[in-house]
């Protein structure tokens, strides 16, 4: 059965970089089929897709947050991870990690982490 | 990129009723749509895609239709384990992923 769990501090401070890291068991994220993804939800902005990452590198980014995100791929631990920088209010929501095909929904999901924002 | 729009926001129903939700894309999606359930406190939960296949382990109460930009989902008889908020997301344009606003269905 494949599970996602995210891990990382519920508390940013504003302009610092958020960094979240999601952990994957009973599939291997060297998979050429699927992208390893970063979903994150908000009161004020409902669910925002923040992008994709591939085992190989590719990668799509949602083209707002493209400069300030950077997803990375750890093989070895089969883990993925979020890096956000210059952080802000705006950016506290549930961060989720799931898996998806190349063009094919999200099929698993991890159970989400809150991350809050704030000085 | 390619809004999502669904209505209704909300809606009360009763154990048993028929129940649907709709969503409009911007632009035609060729049936690349999925709906997901989410329950408070949990990840989204993946019940159809290609707009009317079931993902394994779903229940047949729940169904999709659609085709272009307009596409529906059913659940035929409610259940108590089905009040939960439901999305739609778009995956035809993979680079720019977008969700509805999602719809809670209450008792």
């Amino acid at each position: 059965q494949v599970q996602l769990q995210e891990s990382g501090p519920g508390l940013v401070k504003p302009s610092e970089t958020l960094s979240l890291i999601c952990s994957v068991s009973g599939y291997s994220i060297s998979s050429d089929y699927y992208y390893w993804a970063w979903i994150r939800q908000s009161p004020g902005k409902g669910l925002e897709w923040i992008g994709n990452m591939h085992h190989s590198g590719d990668s799509y980014y949602k083209a707002s947050l493209k400069s300030r995100v950077t997803i990375s791929i750890d093989t070895s631990k089969n883990q993925f991870s979020l890096k956000l920088n210059s952080v802000t209010a705006a950016d506290t929501a549930v961060y989720y990690c799931a898996r998806v095909g190349g063009a094919t929904p999200f099929d698993y999901w991890g159970q989400g982490t809150l991350v809050t924002v704030s000085s | 990129d390619i809004q999502m729009t669904q209505s209704p926001s909300s809606l009360s129903a009763s154990v048993g009723d028929r129940v649907t939700v709709t969503c409009r894309a911007s632009q035609d999606i060729s049936n690349s749509l999925a709906w997901y359930q989410q329950k408070p406190g949990k990840g989204l939960k993946l019940l159809l895609y290609a707009a009317s296949r079931l993902e394994s382990g779903v229940p047949s109460r729940f169904s999709g239709s659609g085709s272009g930009t307009d596409y529906t989902l059913t659940i035929s008889s409610l259940q108590p384990e089905d009040f939960a908020t439901y999305y739609c997301q778009q995956y035809y344009d993979a680079r720019a992923l977008t969700f509805g606003g999602g719809t809670k269905v209450e008792i």
